[in-house]
């Protein structure tokens, strides 16, 4: 089956300016995740959602940045005003079950995101 | 910032030597994961180890979970080209989601 699908897979934007990320899911996986992966480093926990509802924020670095997932499904990351120390591979993850942790997470191709 | 300590940072190794790579975490696990990241890649999940002391394995790949479920290891036999990568490990955190080590960065010559 169709794994996990993110778009765009690469992203050039201006400083200053907002981008929208967007990630598919597998489908009827409950659990998605955003990781930011910066150039040799591990993903970054941004944050989790549980069907719908975001139970994890964390993350999230600063108030520019805004995950939602509306409907249980596709899911969106946005950043505003981005900044050059944005830029980074924003990883999506899914997982089939409810609790995230010790889940196998089945990861995204990745957007791509330079800021300028 | 990361909530577990992986070592080395990087490994080179001659196409035929052995490869192992640690995870270290102060506090005692529930399970850990492993993740393999190819060069322009996503990560890919390995294996989850769940017991204390546990040993799995995968062809040439050895896994460890220690008896304290505070460290794990993981053992590559004979590298191959096919091997390049960084391997992660991914430890839980907070009921919901994983928290991954900075990895290990494999490079392999022939």
């Amino acid at each position: 089956g169709a794994g996990v699908s993110q778009s765009p897979r690469y992203k050039v934007a201006k400083r200053g300016q907002d981008v929208a990320l967007r990630c598919d899911p597998i489908s009827g996986h409950v659990s998605l995740f955003w990781y930011q992966q910066a150039l040799g480093q591990g993903p970054e926990f941004l944050t989790y959602f549980q069907n719908e509802a975001q139970l994890d924020k964390s993350g999230l670095p600063s108030d520019r940045f805004f995950a939602e997932r509306p409907e249980g499904s596709v899911s969106t990351l946005k950043i505003q005003r981005t900044q050059q120390e944005d830029s980074a591979v924003y990883l999506c993850a899914s997982s089939l079950v409810v609790s995230g942790g010790g889940n196998t997470q089945y990861f995204g191709p990745g957007t791509r995101l330079t800021v300028l | 910032g990361q909530q577990v300590m992986q070592i080395p940072q990087y490994q080179h190794v001659q196409e035929g030597e052995d490869f192992t790579t640690y995870c270290n975490s102060s506090t005692t696990l529930s399970n850990i994961q492993w993740y393999k990241q190819r060069p322009g890649g996503h990560p890919v999940f390995l294996i989850q180890l769940v017991k204390s002391g546990e040993v799995k394995k995968q062809k040439r790949l050895t896994f460890q979970f220690g008896e304290a479920k505070k460290n794990s290891s993981l053992h590559i036999t004979a590298t191959q080209t096919t091997d390049v990568g960084t391997y992660f490990c991914a430890v839980p955190y907070n009921n919901n989601d994983m928290r991954f080590g900075a990895g290990t960065r494999l490079t392999v010559k022939p």
